[in-house]
């Protein structure tokens, strides 16, 4: 069952601008992941960021966590048109194993 | 890394027949494959967790005897869609767990007409 609800569920920004996706979760977490997807492709991993951890960076990408809120968000700066597709947080828990539950997903489009 | 290749990447098929998917893994060994389904505009929704010799798990809502899963070996796991009716049409992904993490593969489009 889905346990992530991200927001926003899709945004619309300008190239070069940045963009900031969360997501948030309920349950006690190992590692939380995000994944960009394209259009009717398979996923391809960004970032994981353990339980213990409030901050990573990957390039372009930034991912925070708060485990007390239960959230984390993906800002991904000096966006660029072949950044539009959809972007998911997963994450894997103490109750549910090695499965990964997905979030929402947030439709991100880059105007050129 | 790893690589998990899907095949078919898209399937049409008749109403009341039945279609396979295949997952390998090509330079690791998986013991858990899950499978998942996506939705148009959605999320991806796991259906079950296939392991190699056993019994695959199911989540609450996904019918076991319409979809079967085989994961004979620890390359392979298949999705067979049975008596497929359009309603089933939906995007299929499979992912396995290595040292790398998760890989996924790059999805069956199934459309039922």
């Amino acid at each position: 069952s889905q346990q992530g609800e991200e927001d926003p569920q899709a945004l619309s920004i300008q190239e070069g601008e940045n963009a900031t996706m969360n997501c948030s979760y309920k349950t006690s977490i190992n590692n939380l992941q995000w994944y960009r997807q394209n259009s009717g492709r398979g996923l391809v991993h960004l970032i994981l960021i353990r339980s213990n951890e409030r901050e990573k960076h990957s390039g372009r990408l930034r991912v925070t966590l708060d485990t007390s809120k239960k959230s984390s968000s993906l800002l991904i700066t000096a966006s660029r048109a072949a950044d539009t597709a959809s972007y998911f947080c997963a994450t894997d828990g103490e109750t549910s194993g090695s499965r990964l539950t997905f979030g929402e997903g947030t439709q991100l489009t880059v105007n050129p | 890394g790893a690589v998990v290749s899907q095949h078919p990447s898209r399937v049409i098929c008749k109403s009341g027949t039945s279609v396979k998917i295949e997952c390998r893994s090509l330079d690791f060994q998986a013991t858990t494959m899950f499978w998942y389904r996506q939705f148009p505009k959605q999320s991806l929704m796991l259906m079950a967790t296939s392991n190699e010799g056993s019994k695959a798990t199911y989540e609450q809502g996904v019918e076991k005897d319409k979809f079967l899963i085989n994961h004979a070996s620890l390359t392979l796991s298949t999705l067979t869609v049975t008596s497929a009716h359009p309603e089933d049409s939906s995007f299929y992904i499979c992912s396995a767990r290595s040292s790398h993490g998760y890989t996924f593969g790059s999805g069956t489009r199934l459309t039922v007409v």
